[in-house]
């Protein structure tokens, strides 16, 4: 079975220092996998995706995010972070074939960003 | 706005009771998916069903049922509440097969408290 771990529980930047939100999944083959971001009070939006192709994927809001298949790790990078940018982060993998498509997540980095 | 539509927002309710959370999927989605969200378990995928039919089952207890109608539109039944079952309740959505590149576009969820 597909596993998602993020190792980081909570992260405090600075705004306008870079970031690095770290994902590694468990997967027999290369699978799709997603960031999504969650504020509070709001639902999952995609931030970026990868399922083939350029290892390194550019998203929305100036996140990109590099795909490295010996490393089973798909890490979220932004270069400077915004005050906005506060909310919690999930890295999910999807299987890239069959019927059933749910997504799996992992546990989530809550990002705070100091003035 | 990620086109999907979820009602209740909020809802609170006693042990033992029973709720029907409603969702409608994107305009042209086939596939909906519900997943619970709470502090201990993080994101679970609970069901999933495309075009009226169970696609794929995951941690969803017996208590628990879903179904999705004609319309497309998909209701989630909690039955015999207990205080365990308050969580975040989001519904999601993909487009049909063929079309489909894995994301999930998720509402804003239900929140619901079991007092």
């Amino acid at each position: 079975a597909q596993s998602v771990t993020q190792p980081d529980i909570h992260i405090t930047v600075s705004e306008g220092a870079s970031l690095e939100l770290r994902c590694n999944y468990s997967y027999g083959a290369t699978p799709y996998l997603f960031w999504y971001v969650q504020s509070p009070g709001q639902g999952l939006q995609l931030l970026l995706k990868y399922f083939s192709g350029d290892t390194l994927v550019q998203g929305i809001k100036g996140f990109e995010a590099e795909f490295k298949r010996s490393q089973s790790s798909f890490n979220l990078r932004k270069p400077s972070v915004h005050w906005s940018d506060a909310a919690e982060y999930f890295c999910a993998v999807g299987e890239p074939s069959g019927s059933a498509r749910q997504l799996t997540f992992g546990s989530g980095t809550q990002l705070t960003v100091l003035p | 706005d990620s086109g999907v539509t979820q009602t209740p927002k909020h809802l609170i309710t006693a042990t033992g009771q029973r709720v029907t959370l409603r969702c409608s999927p994107r305009s042209g989605d086939l596939s909906v998916y519900w997943y619970q969200q709470s502090l201990d378990q993080g994101l679970q995928f609970l069901i999933q069903y495309y075009n009226g039919e169970e696609r794929a089952k995951g941690n969803i207890l017996e208590r628990f049922s879903a179904q999705q109608f004609p319309d497309l539109h998909s209701e989630l039944n909690l039955s015999s509440l207990e205080l365990g079952d308050s969580a975040l309740y989001f519904c999601a959505s993909s487009p049909r097969q063929g079309r489909n590149t894995g994301e999930l576009f998720f509402g804003e969820g239900s929140r619901l408290t079991v007092l």
